[in-house]
């Protein structure tokens, strides 16, 4: 099983660009989950899904949308980059809401 | 708004010698409390949680105990290993609730030889 995968792992934008971040999970998880990291900070959540077909607002949701069509992938849209959305974005999933979170590698986005 | 805190921001043990991280929460709700460890470069990985109707949990050299009074958490590693240098992460959530997860903002565990 390649548990939680993201594409891309890198990414250099230019502030008003968009672009779309994939997460995919085999572990017919229900719930997943996009945060982002930044240094000092922790992680935010930022939007999070509990099944096919719905999303929620998380901590921090201004300036991502996400969607949620197939239950193994849970998208994440910028639709018009910031500097300060300059970050580590990383994408998790779990079977259920209080229980352990699986990590996707990360994705490094700069916006310039 | 509801935050967790986490403390110390970055410790330093001699091989060998004990670790404590400690986090506080707020929200009453919470009733979950993993922590994660995350390597440099790399993703975060749970190492050990604990539920709110349990007080202590330990897994080999690794302990978590749980003050629901006090709303406080605490993870305790015991002969440190130069391999428990990370980054280690606490959190609050809730069973009811996905979005009610908050993180603290994280320990960096240096172990020295």
């Amino acid at each position: 099983n390649a548990g939680v995968t993201q594409t891309p792992k890198f990414r250099v934008l230019k502030t008003g660009q968009s672009m779309t971040l994939l997460c995919a999970q085999d572990m017919n998880h229900e719930y997943m989950y996009w945060y982002r990291q930044d240094p000092g900070m922790g992680l935010r959540l930022i939007h999070y899904s509990v099944g096919e077909g719905t999303t929620a607002k998380g901590e921090v949701p201004d300036g991502y949308n996400v969607s949620r069509l197939k239950k193994q992938n849970f998208l994440l849209g910028l639709e018009s980059a910031a500097p300060s959305q300059t970050s580590v974005y990383f994408c998790a999933s779990s079977y259920e809401a209080g229980s352990e979170q699986y990590f996707g590698p990360g994705t490094r986005l700069t916006v310039t | 708004g509801e935050n967790v805190e986490q403390h110390p921001s970055t410790l330093s043990v001699q091989e060998g010698d004990s670790a404590v991280i400690k986090c506080t929460y707020s929200d009453s709700a919470s009733n979950y409390f993993p922590w994660y460890k995350q390597e440099l470069g790399k993703r975060p990985q749970l190492i050990i949680d604990i539920r709110s109707n349990v007080g202590e949990k330990k897994d080999q050299r690794i302990a978590v105990t749980l003050n629901k009074t006090a709303k406080h958490f605490s993870l305790h590693i015991t002969e440190t290993q130069p391999e428990d240098s990370a980054v280690y992460f606490c959190a609050a959530s809730s069973y009811s609730s996905a979005s009610k997860i908050i993180f603290g903002s994280g320990t960096r565990l240096s172990i020295r030889p």
